[in-house]
């Protein structure tokens, strides 16, 4: 299986931060890596598809950039509605694996 | 809109078999380019790739619940299944079925239902 780690796992920012989330695979997987928003009790969200689409109905602020090993989520202006969980997902081999999560939390 | 919707048992005793079915709304499950997949998490953990199956009738799970799970597609009734044999407590968990649109040579999870809580306890 491939392994996705992310980091870090937890990090605590204001409104209007400039927030980054790194994952990183375990071999090469091109761009074939996924991100998601999760809140409390809800299902994942998809924001970036194929590591840098942004899904539509997505707002601008999430950018995703990266390929081969290392990747990157970028929230560049956070907003209150942005304090969740975010996990990666590498679609490049089955089984599809995820990153084990970074919250975000209200500094 | 397409919707998606978990629903079965939400207490399973141990060693027996955890069945759930996804009824999909506001599309056909016979469309072409998508996977239907099944994803868990356990109570404060990270999201797990269960398995997913093409309408095609290809199958995949993942290697460490392979020997245990099996899916199906019921297209009369737009609906897709997961049964978990032989059910442990680490078995417990919100387990959601999803839409996972193929295109450009790779996949991503599309469209969630809302989750079913499953727990596996005597």
């Amino acid at each position: 299986d491939i392994q996705m780690t992310q980091s870090p796992s937890s990090l605590s920012a204001s409104v209007g931060d400039r927030v980054t989330i790194t994952c990183r695979a375990s071999q090469s997987i091109s761009t074939y890596l996924n991100w998601y928003q999760q809140k409390p009790g809800k299902a994942p969200k998809v924001l970036i598809y194929v590591a840098s689409s942004l899904q539509s109905g997505v707002p601008s602020r999430f950018s995703g950039s990266g390929s081969g090993t290392d990747f990157t989520l970028t929230i560049s202006s956070l907003q209150p509605e942005d304090f969740a969980t975010y996990y990666c997902q590498q679609s490049y081999n089955i089984p599809w694996t995820f990153g084990q999560g970074t919250k975000v939390e209200i500094e | 809109q397409l919707l998606l919707q978990e629903s079965g048992p939400g207490l399973v005793k141990p060693s027996e078999t955890l069945s759930l079915t996804c009824t999909v709304s506001g599309g056909s499950i016979s469309s072409s380019s998508f996977y239907w997949a099944w994803i868990r998490q356990p109570p404060g953990k990270g999201l797990e790739y269960i398995g997913s199956l093409y309408s095609g009738g290809n199958t995949y799970y993942t290697p460490s619940l392979k020997s245990r799970v099996s899916t199906s597609v019921d297209t009369s009734k737009n609906q897709f299944s997961l049964n978990l044999t032989s059910v442990t407590a680490a078995d417990t968990a919100v387990y959601f079925c999803a839409r996972a649109r193929q295109s450009y040579s790779s996949s991503w999870f599309e469209t969630w239902g809302q989750g079913t809580l499953v727990t596996v306890s005597s």
